[in-house]
C-alpha cells in the first residue's frame, strides 16, 4: 500500500511570504506528526495529532507556525511570514492508533527561504 | 529536559566489519527507543523498536540493545555491506500514549567496498 506522501517535495520562497506544506498519511492511521530537520539542529518535533484529541503543539517554534488536520486524514503545516531560519526539511509521519507501533515517515518537503 | 546523544557522529569502515553505534539519553523515563535509517534526501525508515520492558531486538544483521537504567542503547551491525551506508538515528519516546519522539543527531556510516 501507499506510504506517507508529502507535497511539494521542494519549495523555494521569498522571506516574508506564507507557505503551506501538505501531508497525506497512511490510510487508517489516526496519529500524525510533523518534524523539522535542519543543519545543526537535528530532527525536532513540531506538532502531533491523535484522533479527535487536542493536538500537542508544544514543539511549534513560534506563532508563525500552525497546522491543521482535516477529517482526521490530510494535514497542512502553514508557516506565515517565512524567515531564512525556517529553511529546513519538514517531515511528516503517521502511526496506527496503537502507541506501541512505529512512526512511518514521508520523504519530506525541502523548504528554502531566500 | 531529555537529551539524546549519538557517538560517533561519523564512521567509516571496510566492508565485512562488525560495528557498533552508540546512543545515550539523559532521562531514563522512556517508554520506547527506536533506531531509524535515513538515506540522503529521503525520509526515515524504522529499523528496530524496543519497548521499555525489553532489553533487545533483532532483525537480520541488526541487533539493538537497551539499558534504561544507564540511559544507553547500542545498534550492532554484523558483516557490514556498502548498502548499509546511511545516517542512523536513535529516538526515544517519552510518552506512554505514543506522542513525540526525541532524536539524536545521528551517526553517518560509510561502508567501503
Amino acid at each position: 500500500g501507499a506510504g506517507v506522501s508529502q507535497s511539494p517535495s521542494n519549495k523555494v520562497t521569498e522571506k516574508g511570504k506564507d507557505v503551506e506544506l501538505r501531508c497525506d498519511p497512511i490510510s487508517g492511521h489516526t496519529a500524525l506528526y510533523w518534524y523539522r530537520q535542519s543543519l545543526g539542529q537535528g530532527l525536532e518535533f513540531l506538532i502531533y495529532f491523535q484522533g479527535n484529541s487536542a493536538p500537542d503543539k508544544s514543539g511549534l517554534p513560534s506563532d508563525r507556525f500552525s497546522a491543521e488536520r482535516t477529517g482526521g486524514s490530510v494535514s497542512t503545516l502553514t508557516i506565515q511570514r517565512t524567515q531564512q531560519e525556517d529553511s529546513a526539511v519538514y517531515l511528516c509521519a503517521s502511526r496506527t492508533g496503537t502507541h506501541q507501533e512505529t512512526q512511518y515517515f514521508g520523504p519530506g518537503t525541502r523548504l528554502l527561504v531566500l | 529536559k531529555q537529551e539524546v546523544t549519538q557517538i560517533p557522529a561519523a564512521l567509516s569502515v571496510p566492508e565485512g566489519e562488525n560495528l557498533v553505534l552508540n546512543c545515550s539519553f539523559t532521562d531514563s523515563a522512556i517508554y520506547n527507543l527506536q533506531w531509524f535509517r535515513q538515506d540522503p534526501g529521503k525520509g526515515l525508515t524504522s529499523l528496530l523498536l524496543i519497548q521499555s520492558s525489553q532489553r533487545e531486538q533483532t532483525s537480520g544483521r541488526l541487533n539493538a540493545s537497551l539499558d534504561k537504567s544507564s540511559g544507553r542503547s547500542t545498534l550492532y551491525i554484523a558483516a557490514s555491506q556498502p548498502g548499509d551506508s546511511a545516517t542512523y538515528l536513535c529516538a526515544v519516546g517519552p510518552d506512554p500514549q505514543g506522542g513525540k519522539l526525541i532524536f539524536g543527531q545521528g551517526t553517518e556510516l560509510s561502508v567501503k567496498p
